[in-house]
């Protein structure tokens, strides 16, 4: 069974630095792109970043510079570090795993349950 | 980036009826090497994380009950709920994965009943 579990969320103020990461579980880790998407209080989703099985990785242009996703696959797991953090970073952010073996550009089958970020003096 | 549009923002149906949801996007995710639309459909229930209902436009995720379809190709998709059942109460997402940076979703259609 294919488990991601999210932990790392909390309260930060502005300008803070926050660590996010996804423990994978049920699948061959290394074999598919792993992605965070938020989405901020009753709003709706927001891919944020991506990273592929090479390790290659995408961001969107609102956290560019300040976020950076990262794997390690010995651990079976991903991370977000979140630098420089703004209020509108306040959100839900989802760990979500690639549907196809080995593809970057590939829909996203399983999500995990999520870990809130709130940004907030 | 590829812009993704729906409509309607939101709609009320009936019990039984049939639910229409449009998902426009900027420029085409028909990928012709392959024949591919890079466009999926999400519900999201409250208090839940999205799940995939529907890939390549038109291909229903395993488990997905068969009232569910989507069609179109290029630039103009449609999800179709085909008889509401009570359970598929929820915000519906498009999603094209045809590009990087990371693929982006519509903003949301949430289907109540009537």
């Amino acid at each position: 069974e294919v488990q991601l579990l999210e932990s790392g969320g909390g309260l930060v103020q502005p300008g803070g630095s926050l660590r996010l990461s996804c423990a994978a579980s049920g699948f061959t880790f290394s074999n598919y792109a792993m992605s965070w998407v938020r989405q901020a209080p009753g709003k709706g989703l927001e891919r944020v970043s991506l990273i592929s099985v090479t390790s290659s990785t995408y961001y969107a242009d609102s956290v560019k510079g300040r976020l950076t996703i990262s794997r390690d696959n010995s651990k079976n797991t991903l991370y977000l570090q979140m630098n420089s953090l703004r209020a509108e970073d306040t959100a839900v952010y989802y760990c979500a795993k690639g549907d196809e073996e080995m593809a970057t550009l590939t829909p996203l089958n399983y999500w995990g349950q999520g870990t809130l970020v709130t940004v907030s003096s | 980036d590829i812009v993704m549009t729906q409509s309607p923002d939101s709609l009320a149906v009936s019990l039984g009826e049939r639910a229409t949801i449009n998902c426009k996007s900027s420029q085409s995710v028909l990928y012709r090497s392959n024949n591919k639309n890079y466009l999926a459909w999400y519900q999201q229930k409250p208090g839940q994380p999205p799940k995939l209902l529907i890939y390549w436009a038109s291909t229903r995720e395993s488990g997905v009950p068969d009232r569910f379809s989507g069609s179109g190709s290029g630039t103009d998709f449609t999800l179709t709920i085909s008889s509401l059942q009570a359970e598929d109460v929820a915000v519906y997402y498009c999603q094209q994965y045809y590009s990087t940076p990371p693929g982006t979703f519509g903003q949301g259609t949430t289907v109540e009943i009537k």
